[in-house]
């Protein structure tokens, strides 16, 4: 089993659709989680951290499910600039100053 | 001002060449990073330094040695390249924030390696 998970897509969604994408992880000692963003041929760039009491950011939505050990992203009201791969971010271990990356959901924002 | 910038953008090389790829932060990070993404997207990491002390080495061959001169700088060299190290290489830098010792990457604009 993959240590981070997610389904690949790609998600095709309409302008001002609300999209959610989730992510799944192995080890439940993981502390710390974020959703990274990938546009085509650039490199990742940090979206949002992910809190256990979950956090917004406009509209961006990120939550965790430390016992079920998901995480999701919802986005709302999709523009085109969100058409991007969104990486699921997980620190498997404590200490351990490393990110293991999920291999991104694509989303394609269609007008 | 470029947070963390490498070089070069694009290298393309024959098999068995030896070549470099140099990486800088400006953020005042202690932990540098080399990742590794394929032609699937899948970006793993390879090394990461801690004050230039190594302190994650991923199974890698031994072809691949980083080097840390100081805590803003964390090169690759790479010997006798093969077709299956063709991949975009990304450099990264974090710092430890908080008492969850919480932190976030900041990546370099990668390097497209094609061994040919």
């Amino acid at each position: 089993r993959k240590e981070v998970e997610q389904d690949p897509g790609p998600f095709n969604v309409p302008e001002g659709a609300t999209v959610a994408f989730n992510c799944t992880y192995s080890n439940s000692a993981s502390q710390s989680f974020f959703w990274y963003r990938q546009d085509c041929r650039k490199e990742p760039k940090l979206l949002m951290s992910v809190y256990s009491s979950g956090n917004e950011d406009g509209r961006f939505t990120a939550q965790l499910n430390r016992a079920s050990q998901y995480i999701s992203l919802l986005i709302r009201d999709s523009k085109l600039s969100d058409s991007a791969t969104y990486l699921c971010v997980v620190n498997i271990a404590t200490g351990r100053r490393a990110l293991t990356f999920g291999s991104g959901t694509r989303l394609q924002v269609q007008p | 001002d470029t947070a963390v910038s490498q070089t070069p953008k694009y290298l393309v090389t024959q098999m068995g060449n030896d070549k470099s790829i140099k990486c800088e932060q400006n953020l005042g990070h202690d932990t540098m990073y080399w990742y590794k993404q394929d032609s699937k997207k899948f970006l793993k990491i390879m090394f990461s330094y801690n004050n230039k002390e190594l302190i994650i080495n991923e199974t890698v061959p031994n072809r691949f040695s980083p080097k840390s001169p100081d805590k803003a700088h964390l090169n690759l060299h790479i010997n006798s390249l093969e077709l299956g190290d063709s991949a975009v290489y990304f450099c990264a830098s974090s710092q430890v924030i908080g008492l969850a010792g919480s932190y976030e990457q900041y990546f370099g604009p990668g390097t497209r390696l094609t061994v040919t």
